[in-house]
């Protein structure tokens, strides 16, 4: 299935770097999000847009920064991250509005901080 | 602050048993309710949602979920298990005046036995 897709798929870096994550979806939805998902935890979210704009900012840290350039591309910089930050980091998209209808995720990136 | 709660980390069954899985969700507003599926090295799938309507909704794969409004859950169920139903188990809940804020419950892996 490639209604969602995510790259780089694996992403190792250290804290010193920056890097981006792409999310793209090709399923025509308005609403897109990123999630953390660290072992042993609940998937959490970080952030929410609707219609390219941000909607949702969930108390995260700066070093984080999303770009929503159109309604198909979501991006999430990355830069002076932590070893803490290192989990999977997933991308899912809606139709809008957000939380009205299902979401669909990607395969997501498994990020490692060194 | 709203949460999910998933009673069971790890359920381990022989083909053929029955399933439930056990979702609590604390929110005293409408809500949407989801179950999702990762099977082993793949990305979360929807298994069924509940919006409004019927309390029992049916999903794919013979999986079935109940709302319980006075008891503030929603249990998914499957009468016969099949070795290939060995996945991990997400329920999550959308507070309809929360907007895009999906909240996850940790998850609950189940290892079906041949």
């Amino acid at each position: 299935e490639t209604g969602v897709t995510q790259t780089p798929r694996h992403l190792v870096m250290g804290m010193t770097n920056k890097k981006s994550l792409k999310c793209e979806q090709h399923l025509g939805h308005n609403a897109m999000y990123w999630y953390k998902q660290s072992a042993k935890k609940p998937l959490e979210l970080m952030f929410v847009y609707s219609l390219e704009e941000r909607v949702e900012n969930n108390s995260v840290p700066s070093r984080f920064s999303p770009e929503c350039p159109n309604s198909s591309h979501l991006f999430l910089h990355l830069h002076t991250l932590q070893p803490e930050d290192s989990a999977l980091y997933l991308c899912a998209s809606s139709q809008a509005p957000p939380g009205a209808y299902e979401q669909y995720f990607g395969p997501g990136t498994r990020l490692t901080v060194t | 602050a709203q949460s999910v709660s998933q009673h069971n980390h790890h359920v381990i069954l022989s083909e053929a048993a029955s399933l439930e899985l056990g979702c609590n969700y604390s929110y005293g507003g409408t809500v949407n309710l989801f179950w999702y599926v990762q099977y082993p090295g793949q990305h979360l799938q929807l298994l069924l949602k509940y919006f409004s309507g019927d309390p029992l909704v049916k999903g794919i794969k013979g999986f079935e979920a109940e709302f319980i409004k006075s008891k503030f859950s929603f249990n998914l169920r499957k009468p016969s298990v099949q070795w290939s139903d060995t996945a991990e188990y997400f329920c999550a809940v959308n507070a309809r005046n929360q907007g895009g804020k999906l909240i996850f419950g940790q998850g609950t892996e189940l290892s079906v036995k041949p």
